[in-house]
């Protein structure tokens, strides 16, 4: 679905390095998140954001931060990577007017960490 | 906190044989409810959703769903399988009746092989 986009799409770094994994929506939505999906756990959800203005912490925010630089731009930063943040990542966007969350993700980003 | 618990990691079956993926759910008000299915090296997509009304809900590609408060599940069912419905299927469940139930709270997944 093109609507939610992510780049890059695989990544391999080192250890220690910082590395800032971009999602870009053109939905209009006001919500945003994060998540990492690792085999055999489903996915977690990582940070996620109601609007530009309020960012908050998921179950395994550790390790991660943010930047919500607009409604359609939400970034996901790992300050120094460790190899078990080896992960497929998923970015993801609501609309808060149909009440539910019903989610819509992008494609995914995987990261591997040597 | 809510969870969702799906009981199969793995399953595999033949071309036309029915399928009942089991999921059940912990929380302690309304719910809402979805399948979502991820294709191999695709991103997630819903297949169904209950929000309200009839429990009994029809989704994309001949899949339906059951929900069963008094049991806290909604089992995922399809009457024949084919081939490419080989993917991976996650229930999820989040709070319902409003905008602030933001969390959607994901189970394992159970992984759909179907042989030909």
């Amino acid at each position: 679905d093109a609507d939610v986009t992510q780049t890059p799409r695989n990544r391999i770094t080192k250890t220690g390095k910082r590395i800032m994994l971009e999602c870009s929506q053109t939905k209009g939505h006001d919500r945003m998140y994060w998540y990492r999906q690792d085999p055999g756990l489903g996915l977690r959800l990582i940070y996620y954001s109601f609007d530009v203005k309020d960012i908050n912490k998921g179950e395994i925010s550790d390790g991660y931060s943010v930047s919500r630089q607009a409604q359609a731009k939400f970034s996901l930063s790992l300050e120094s990577a460790i190899p078990n943040q080896t992960a497929l990542y998923f970015c993801a966007t609501s609309d808060p007017r149909t009440g539910a969350a019903e989610q819509y993700f992008g494609p995914g980003t995987r990261l591997t960490v040597t | 906190a809510q969870s969702v618990s799906q009981h199969n990691h793995h399953v595999i079956l033949s071309e036309a044989a029915s399928l009942e993926l089991g999921c059940n759910y912990s929380y302690g008000g309304t719910v809402n409810l979805f399948w979502y299915v991820q294709y191999p090296g695709q991103h997630l997509q819903l297949l169904l959703k209950y929000f309200s009304g009839d429990p009994l809900v029809k989704g994309i590609k001949g899949f339906e769903a059951e929900f069963i408060k008094s049991k806290f599940s909604f089992n995922l069912r399809k009457p024949s399988v084919q081939w490419s419905d080989t993917a991976e299927y996650f229930c999820a469940v989040s709070g319902g009746g409003g905008g602030s139930n933001y969390k959607l709270t994901f189970g394992k997944g159970t992984l759909l092989t179907v042989n030909p």
